[in-house]
C-alpha cells in the first residue's frame, strides 16, 4: 500500500463549478501537507502549505486536513479553464525531510 | 518562475552512458532535494542536502550520486543509463528542510 493515495482521474468540470482534491494517507506522523499544481512538462508549483489538522483559505482555494481519518482535501471555487493541471498532493512526517508526494489528479475545467 | 534552475532543459543519451544534471537554488535557500518523475512511479523523493551536507536519502539508486557545492548549487549525476532512467528530474529548494518546497523547470532526460 502506498503511503499517499491519490485519485488519478482525470476529473472533468464545468467552469464555475466547485473542484475537490482529495488524497488519503496512511502514516499518523505525517503533519505537514501540501498542494502543488502541475502543468504539463512543467515543475510542481506549490499552492498551499498546511501544519497539522484544520482549515486554510487563499483565494479561491481552501485547503482541508483531518487527521483523524488520514484525509486531505483542496477545494477550487469558481474553476477557470486555467486551473487545469495536474494536482498533487505531498505529506511530510514532523523531524523528518523525506517528502512523500501522490501520484497527482489530472483535473479539466472546461469552458 | 519559482528562482530555481535546472540546467539542461532537454538530455537526449544512449544507455550505459553518463549525465550530470545541474540545479541552483532559490537564493537563501540552503536545502536541495532531488526528485524523478515518470508516468507511473509518480514524484518520487531521491536525496535531500543540505548546506553541503546529505541529509535524506529516497529511492535512489546506487549507480545514482549527488553532491552540494559550497556555492550551493547542486549536481545530480546519472551513470550506467538504462532506458528506465527516462524521466523529468526536478530540482526542488527551500529555506530549511521540512518547509515549503520550490520546484525547479525539470530535466526531461531520455535514454535511448
Amino acid at each position: 500500500q502506498k503511503e499517499v493515495e491519490q485519485d488519478p482521474g482525470p476529473l472533468s468540470v464545468p467552469e464555475g463549478a466547485i473542484v475537490s482534491l482529495n488524497c488519503t494517507y496512511s502514516n499518523s506522523a505525517f503533519q505537514y501537507f501540501m498542494w502543488y499544481r502541475q502543468y504539463s512538462r512543467k515543475g510542481p508549483e506549490l499552492l498551499m502549505y498546511t501544519y497539522s489538522s484544520g482549515n486554510k483559505e487563499d483565494g479561491r482555494f481552501t485547503a482541508q486536513v483531518d487527521k483523524s481519518s488520514k484525509y486531505i482535501s483542496l477545494f477550487i471555487r469558481d474553476s477557470q479553464p486555467s486551473d487545469s493541471a495536474t494536482y498533487l498532493c505531498a505529506t511530510l512526517a514532523s523531524g523528518t525531510y523525506k517528502y512523500i508526494f501522490g501520484t497527482g489528479t489530472r483535473l479539466k475545467v472546461l469552458a | 518562475d519559482s528562482g530555481v534552475t535546472q540546467t539542461p532543459k532537454h538530455l537526449i543519451t544512449a544507455t550505459g552512458q553518463r549525465v550530470t544534471l545541474r540545479c541552483s537554488p532559490r537564493s537563501g535557500d540552503l536545502s536541495v532535494y532531488w526528485y524523478q518523475q515518470s508516468l507511473d512511479q509518480g514524484l518520487q523523493f531521491l536525496i535531500q542536502y543540505y548546506n553541503g551536507e546529505e541529509r535524506a536519502k529516497g529511492n535512489i539508486l546506487e549507480r545514482f550520486s549527488a553532491q552540494q557545492f559550497p556555492d550551493l548549487h547542486s549536481e545530480l549525476n546519472l551513470s550506467s543509463l538504462e532506458l528506465g532512467d527516462s524521466a523529468l528530474y526536478f530540482c526542488a529548494s527551500s529555506v530549511d528542510g521540512g518547509n515549503e518546497q520550490f520546484f525547479g523547470p525539470g530535466t526531461r532526460l531520455t535514454v535511448l
